[in-house]
């Protein structure tokens, strides 16, 4: 069946540094590819997404590239601020053309906390 | 714009309680869903309901019932709460089943403990 692996972290960043989260999946056919955002207390909201091949996703200085030969979506950003510190979601959602089975699956979840 | 309303947000049952998570969208959804979320656990299906009249199981069903009242309402029922069933649950809703590239909504999560 489809999943997600992400590192768990939880990951701790100094202001400016550089930000990786290595996000792997399995599923059949072409899946899209999420990135929600939980801050504290609230639910979680999407942060980018791609839906084929070598899409590259980006928001908020955010990016992720889908890629398919190496079942990949990381999360990247080039200089972290505190106001990034929250859990981040890996996600992916099945292949319209080959199931019409409506469910999206999350990773576990990657605490990132940024401290000045 | 309202998105995807939960109530309540907060709760506290005793063991063998019942209780209804009410969850409304306002976004003419077909899809909704309820999650809930554990420590070290990520996010876990509970039901979802991929259009009007129809709902089907998640990961974790048991313990659960769901009705969806409307294009608009899905709530969850738990019938005889267990210390287990303590988490954050979730509704989410997004436009229609199939169609992969649709963003998922969230509500902003309702606080159960079950002592």
């Amino acid at each position: 069946g489809n999943s997600v692996t992400q590192m768990e972290g939880p990951v701790t960043l100094s202001e400016e540094a550089f930000l990786t989260i290595n996000c792997t999946y399995t599923a059949t056919g072409y899946p899209s590819l999420f990135w929600y955002v939980q801050y504290p207390g609230e639910g979680l909201q999407l942060l980018l997404k791609a839906t084929k091949a070598d899409d590259k996703g980006s928001n908020k200085g955010f990016e992720a590239t889908y890629r398919k030969e190496t079942t990949s979506f990381h999360l990247e950003k080039g200089s972290v601020q505190v106001s990034d510190s929250a859990v981040y979601f890996c996600a992916l959602s099945a292949d319209a053309m080959k199931t019409s089975y409506d469910k999206v699956i999350f990773g576990p979840g990657t605490s990132l906390s940024v401290i000045p | 714009n309202a998105g995807v309303t939960q109530t309540p947000k907060f709760q506290v049952l005793k063991t063998g309680q019942s209780m209804t998570l009410q969850c409304a969208q306002d976004m003419n959804h077909n899809s909704m869903y309820w999650y809930r979320q554990d420590p070290g656990m990520g996010l876990r299906l509970i039901y979802y309901s991929a259009s009007e009249g129809t709902t089907d199981k998640g990961e974790v069903p048991n313990g659960y019932n769901v009705s969806r009242l409307n294009k608009r309402e899905f709530s969850l029922r738990l019938e005889s709460a267990a210390p287990s069933q303590t988490s954050v649950y979730f509704c989410a809703s997004r436009k229609s089943p199939g169609l992969s590239g649709n963003t998922i909504y969230f509500g902003e999560g309702s606080w159960l403990t079950v002592v």
